[in-house]
Order: C-alpha cells, then sequence, then structure tokens
C-alpha cells in the first residue's frame, strides 16, 4: 500500500537550535512531495515542495527540505528554530499520473523557550 | 487562507439527523476537495471536483455525498450523520495545471463536527 509515515508524534527543540521533521515515503513512481504546516484552528499552509531538480528545496518561514532518492525521505528542516514555529507539521505526497495527495499523520512541533 | 472560508466552524449534531457543510473561495480555481482530519490519522480525501460537472469520490465517500454548486461553491452533506463521522473536516482549492504538475492545495479554517 502506498503510504507517507510521519515516525515522530512530537518533535521539542529549544529555541534558536536547528530542527527536523522527519518524513519518509513509500510510493511508486516520481512523486511531488509537499509540507504543509497547521496552526491552532487554522487551515493547512503551504510551505514548501518537491517536484524535480535540486534536492534541497527551500520553503516559507526558513524552512527548507531535503529529499534524498535513495531513502525516500524529505526531511523538513529549519536552521534556527522560533517559538511561533510550534505547530502541527504534514507531510503530502501527489502521486504519479494522479490527482491524489496522500497526506502523513502530522508531527507536532513544540519550540521551547 | 481568507480565500476560502467554510461555514460553519463548529457543530454538534445527533445521530441520525443531515448535515451540510459548505466550502467557497475567491481563489477562482477549478479545482476543490474535502477532506476529514482524525488524530494520528491524518486527512484523508473525501470527495474531489475538477469544475461544476466533474465530481469524484474519494478513499473514504461512504456515508458523505457533494454539491458543485459553481465554481466556487462546494458543499459536503452527510445524509444521515453518526458518531464516527466525528472529526475536523477541511475544504482546499487547487489550481488547474494539468496531471504532470505539482499544484499546491490551500485549505479552509476547518469546521469541526461533533456527532452526539
Amino acid at each position: 500500500a502506498q503510504s507517507v509515515a510521519q515516525p515522530e508524534d512530537q518533535v521539542n527543540v529549544a529555541e534558536g537550535n536547528p530542527l527536523t521533521v522527519k518524513c519518509t515515503y513509500s510510493v511508486s513512481g516520481n512523486p511531488y512531495l509537499f509540507w504543509y504546516v497547521q496552526y491552532p484552528n487554522r487551515g493547512l499552509q503551504f510551505l514548501l515542495k518537491y517536484i524535480t531538480g535540486d534536492n534541497l528545496v527551500k520553503g516559507s518561514y526558513g524552512f527548507e527540505a531535503e529529499f534524498n532518492k535513495s531513502q525516500t525521505s524529505f526531511h523538513l528542516k529549519k536552521p534556527s528554530a522560533l517559538v511561533s514555529d510550534s505547530a502541527l507539521y504534514f507531510c503530502a505526497v501527489r502521486l504519479t499520473g494522479t490527482y491524489k495527495y496522500i497526506f502523513g499523520t502530522g508531527t507536532r512541533l513544540k519550540v521551547l523557550a | 487562507d481568507a480565500d476560502v472560508t467554510q461555514t460553519p466552524r463548529n457543530r454538534i449534531t445527533k445521530t441520525g439527523k443531515r448535515i451540510m457543510l459548505e466550502c467557497s473561495q475567491t481563489k477562482g480555481h477549478d479545482r476543490m476537495y474535502w477532506y476529514r482530519q482524525d488524530p494520528g490519522l491524518g486527512l484523508r480525501l473525501i470527495y474531489y471536483s475538477f469544475d461544476v460537472k466533474d465530481i469524484n469520490k474519494g478513499e473514504i465517500s461512504d456515508g458523505y455525498s457533494v454539491s458543485r454548486q459553481a465554481q466556487a461553491k462546494f458543499s459536503l452533506s452527510l445524509e444521515s450523520a453518526i458518531p464516527n463521522q466525528t472529526a475536523l473536516y477541511f475544504c482546499a482549492t487547487s489550481d488547474s495545471q494539468g496531471i504532470n504538475v505539482a499544484d499546491t492545495q490551500y485549505f479552509g479554517p476547518g469546521t469541526r463536527l461533533t456527532v452526539l
């Protein structure tokens, strides 16, 4: 079955430290990869996406993600975390040749002051 | 995203009642989607529509129906609500750029539905 895994339900990091939120996928073909963020009482907001090309993708609010084809991973990163980054983060893939998206279960990021 | 609105934001209803959730968008997008979010399960696609005359079932469409009244409006109905339909429901839109283009989805603020 095609799936997206976010192995950590929650990630805690101190403000100013680098953060990583992990995502791996198991799908056929070469999917498009996305990261979305959800703040309390809000809908999901687009952060970044990987289509092709450079494995390091830069997105909104200083976030970036690294695509690794051999490990089928697309980890979200930020060099220096802010308290305001605390939110729920979703990884998603869009399957090649379809309009179907598969979302991960989400990782709650908590940045401690 | 203020360009995608959902009404109501919260709803409590009883088993067996018919419920309609509404979504409107001012982004001018052709594609609209309905998802439900459950803790620990992420988002799952209920229905999607590429234009007024094109409606498709997602992975969990049983117990739901939809109506695309106009390009800007996409409603989700629960014909006879049951407790396991208690969830957070999101509407989303995206621009139609072809099947081989990674279109970004824009989400509404969500509707929290509780079925007693």
